[in-house]
Parts: C-alpha cells; structure tokens; sequence
C-alpha cells in the first residue's frame, strides 16, 4: 500500500518558467508534509514542508500548497533554474515519531 | 560541522557474507535514522534512534539486520547473511529533536551490491 504517490515520473520546464510538482497520500493521520530534493551520489536534502493546519508555506522561489480535503500537496518553483533540475521526492509524517513515508520521486528537468 | 557521514560509499559482497555500515551524524542531534533506497523509489524507513535508545523497527528489518548506536553518537547498521534483493542505497539521517519538526540532514549513502 503506497501510502505517498507522485504519479509524475519526470518533468521538463524551461528556465524562468513555473515548474509544479505534484503529490497525493492516503493516510488522514499524517500531520506534517516535507519535500526534497535529491542530486545523483548524494542523499536527500531538505527543502520545504508544511504542517497540516497549514495550506501554504512559502520561501523564497519555493512555495508548497497543501489541500488536505483532497489529500493533495504541490510544490511550485518559480522562477525555475538549471540548478533545480534535481529528484523531488515528497515525504509525509504524523506524530512525534518523525519518521517519514516517502513517495517515489519525479525527476525534474529544467531546460536553459 | 560536516553533516552526516557515512562509511563505506561503496560495498559490494558476495551472497551470505555479512556487512557493517557506519554513520556519522551531526554531533547535537539526538535523533538518528535508517532508511533503504531501491531503484526508482523513494527512500523506505528502517529503524531510528533517540540519542542511544532504538525507538521503532519497520517490518522491513528482517531478524538479519541489526543497528546500534552506543553512547547515542555514532550508529553502525549490520546486515547477516546477505541476499541478493539486500542490495540497495543505505541512507543515514540525523535530526535535533526540539518538539518542532524539521527536516532531517541525510548523509550520502552507502551503495550495498550484493553478488
């Protein structure tokens, strides 16, 4: 049972365009959300997240939306760059335990 | 501080052998995690430490695998008698538990092979 989907594989933009990232769970207990973003031969590295009794953080050209109705959370990027173009994998939590139920990633590609 | 640390980057052994993975995390954190990575998929928790107490196991860590980390500083990860479907992308993260969540720091990664 995959409880985090990122149903997107793959993503290609061009520089100084939007890029939206995508991500559904199906678990109503989780509390906290968090995207990241992973280069090859490196691990993951933080970038973002959102608690539940949130539906927007913002920080700098990174915004995450989280529409818990549809059990739904988005990233968007903007503008994008060729240093973006990296796996994202969103990930999702619930209580104090911390650990966290990742989705498979979607590769995005950021075109100059 | 140089984030967290693992070692080896690389392991490649023969079915049935046993491995040992280090890591190092940041010196503050006191909370310690292991995650696998297989091909095209996101990382699958193991087990994780609050400074040197095991707090939860996944289903995931079969009776072959076993992790410790004494004096709550360093923690190592030993997989007995090796399969084939053991081969995959060891993550270690680390995190400073303030009772706000944050995101944890991972390391690189231990690459497991096993032939």
């Amino acid at each position: 049972d995959q409880q985090v989907k990122q149903n997107s594989p793959s993503l290609s933009v061009q520089e100084g365009r939007i890029s939206i990232l995508n991500c559904d769970y199906t678990n109503s207990m989780f509390d906290y959300f968090l995207w990241y973003k992973k280069y090859p031969a490196e691990g993951p590295t933080f970038l973002i997240s959102i608690s539940s009794i949130k539906d927007k953080n913002e920080d700098g050209r990174f915004t995450v939306f989280l529409n818990k109705s549809a059990k739904h959370l988005s990233l968007h990027i903007v503008p994008s760059q060729p240093g973006d173009s990296a796996v994202y994998f969103c990930a999702a939590s619930r209580g104090s335990a911390r650990q966290l139920t990742f989705g498979s990633g979607t590769q995005l590609t950021v075109l100059p | 501080d140089t984030g967290v640390s693992q070692n080896p980057r690389h392991k490649i052994t023969k079915r049935g052998q046993n491995v040992t993975f280090r890591c190092d995390p940041i010196s503050e954190h006191n909370r310690l995690y292991w995650y696998r990575q297989t091909l095209g998929q996101g990382p699958e928790f193991l087990t994780y430490f609050q400074n040197e107490a095991q707090l939860e196991k996944s289903r995931l860590l079969s009776d072959r695998f076993s992790a410790e980390r004494p004096k709550g500083s360093f923690s190592t990860l030993e997989i007995q008698r090796t399969e084939q479907g053991d081969s995959a992308m060891y993550l270690c993260a680390s995190s400073l538990e303030l009772g706000g969540h944050y995101g944890y720091t991972f390391g690189s990664g231990t690459r497991l092979t096993v032939v």
